[in-house]
């Protein structure tokens, strides 16, 4: 069974940093692309980053371009998004999820999600 | 940025009716066109990928079909457990981008 569990949530102020982290599991994990995506509850969907199984390529929203990197740890089977320079729209649900495919396919998988609140 | 819009925002179905969602990209995403159902609280689900491939344990009410700029999901009668969310994805070219949603609402 396919699971993916983050980590790293919280409340944090504007301009600080946080590091959200997803363990995969039930899959091998460097066989597969991995994304984040979050929802700010009650409103849509919006994509945040995605990255190649072998970390080759990588892409973020302009929304996040420049603050948010992210990063994949094959031998941890982990996934990382590391974020620098918060803003209060960057307050969502944080979801990690797996790619149907290595490279870019539809979102198989989706974690349970990570709140991240971003206020003072 | 391919932009999607979605349409209606929200559907009044009643059930064992058909509904239809439409989403609409602002230039060709060559069938790589995915759906997803999300219901309150819980993650999205993938429905269909590929314009009209269901995914695994996906019922088979759940159709998809299109091509170029405009697609549709098509859920042919309406169970009590199709109440939710759906958004669609295009994967053509990052950034990946959803449309805004709809939700399909009990008449």
């Amino acid at each position: 069974e396919v699971q993916l569990v983050e980590s790293g949530g919280g409340l944090v102020q504007p301009g600080r940093s946080l590091r959200l982290s997803c363990v995969a599991s039930g899959f091998t994990f460097d066989d597969y692309a991995m994304h984040w995506v979050r929802q700010v509850p009650g409103k849509g969907l919006e994509w945040v980053s995605g990255i190649f199984w072998n970390s080759d390529s990588i892409g973020y929203a302009d929304s996040v371009k420049g603050r948010f990197t992210i990063s994949r740890d094959n031998a941890k089977n982990s996934l990382y998004l590391q974020m620098n320079s918060l803003r209060a729209e960057d307050t969502a649900l944080y979801y990690c999820a797996k790619d149907l495919g290595a490279t870019t396919a539809a979102i198989g998988y989706w974690g349970q999600g990570a709140l991240v609140t971003v206020s003072s | 940025e391919i932009v999607m819009t979605q349409s209606p925002a929200t559907l009044s179905v009643s059930p064992g009716e058909r509904a239809i969602l439409s989403c609409r990209a602002t230039e060709s995403v060559s069938n790589n066109l995915a759906w997803y159902q999300q219901k309150p609280g819980q993650a999205p689900r993938l429905l269909i990928y590929g314009t009209s491939t269901r995914a695994t344990g996906i019922p088979a009410r759940f159709s998809g079909s299109g091509s170029g700029t405009e697609y549709t999901l098509t859920i042919s009668s309406l169970q009590s457990e199709d109440f939710a969310a759906y958004y669609c994805q295009q994967y053509t070219n990052w950034p990946l981008t959803f449309g805004g949603g709809t939700k399909v609402e009990i008449k």
